[in-house]
């Protein structure tokens, strides 16, 4: 069965300083990924998705992702991180074929000024 | 995109007592999907709702606890049965379109006191 794992559960960096949010999914098989975000008290946003194709996604908001099957991760970056980026990201992962999604565990990305 | 909306969008509820959340998608899907998110952690899926038959249910749920409806194309509900304590969390739906993204609702907070 799918998993994925977020590895930081928090993530504390100054404004304008870059940041990685770490994802590795645990299937063999192809797969779908996923970065969402979830401000407070709001539903969840995608940010970006990886089908196929080029391993670097880019997304909404200045992040993107690289998907790296080696290493089974899908992490997510942005080179200058502004207060409004506070919030939850979760990493999630579908197999192809099956539409359900399994999500990690979120990480809190938290700014300072 | 799809427009997702939900209703109630929180309540606080008595133990014992059974709650249905609404969830109403601005264009017609094949499946929609129920997830749980309890307080502070990521989101779980509860069931898969396809219209015209019987909803799937993932591991550690169940029918009599978490019945769901899927009358047309574009509704479903998700009751939460003889609540407890515990059935406290965001409850959200959601649909995939034709590209393999996942939409969800704002989520329905409830509270079981």
């Amino acid at each position: 069965a799918q998993s994925v794992t977020q590895l930081d559960s928090q993530v504390p960096v100054f404004e304008e300083a870059p940041v990685e949010l770490r994802c590795n999914y645990s299937s063999s098989v192809s797969v779908y990924l996923f970065w969402y975000v979830q401000y407070p008290n709001q539903g969840l946003q995608l940010l970006l998705k990886y089908l196929s194709g080029s391993t670097l996604v880019k997304g909404i908001n200045g992040f993107e992702a690289e998907f790296n099957k080696s290493q089974t991760s899908f992490h997510l970056r942005k080179p200058s991180v502004h207060i409004s980026d506070t919030a939850e990201y979760f990493c999630a992962a579908s197999s192809q074929g099956a539409q359900k999604l399994v999500f990690g565990q979120g990480t809190r990305l938290t700014i300072n000024p | 995109s799809a427009v997702i909306s939900q209703k109630p969008s929180r309540d606080i509820c008595q133990r014992g007592t059974s709650l249905t959340i609404q969830c109403q998608v601005d264009s017609q899907v094949t499946m929609m999907f129920w997830y749980r998110q309890q307080p502070g952690q990521s989101l779980t899926l509860i069931a898969t709702a396809n219209q015209g038959s019987e909803a799937t249910y993932e591991s550690g749920f169940v029918i009599d606890k978490f019945p769901i409806s899927r009358p047309n194309l574009t509704f479903s509900t998700l009751t939460v049965s003889n609540m407890s304590p515990e059935d406290s969390s965001i409850y959200l739906c959601s649909v995939q379109s034709p590209s393999y993204e996942q939409y969800f609702g704002p989520g329905t907070r409830l509270t079981v006191t």
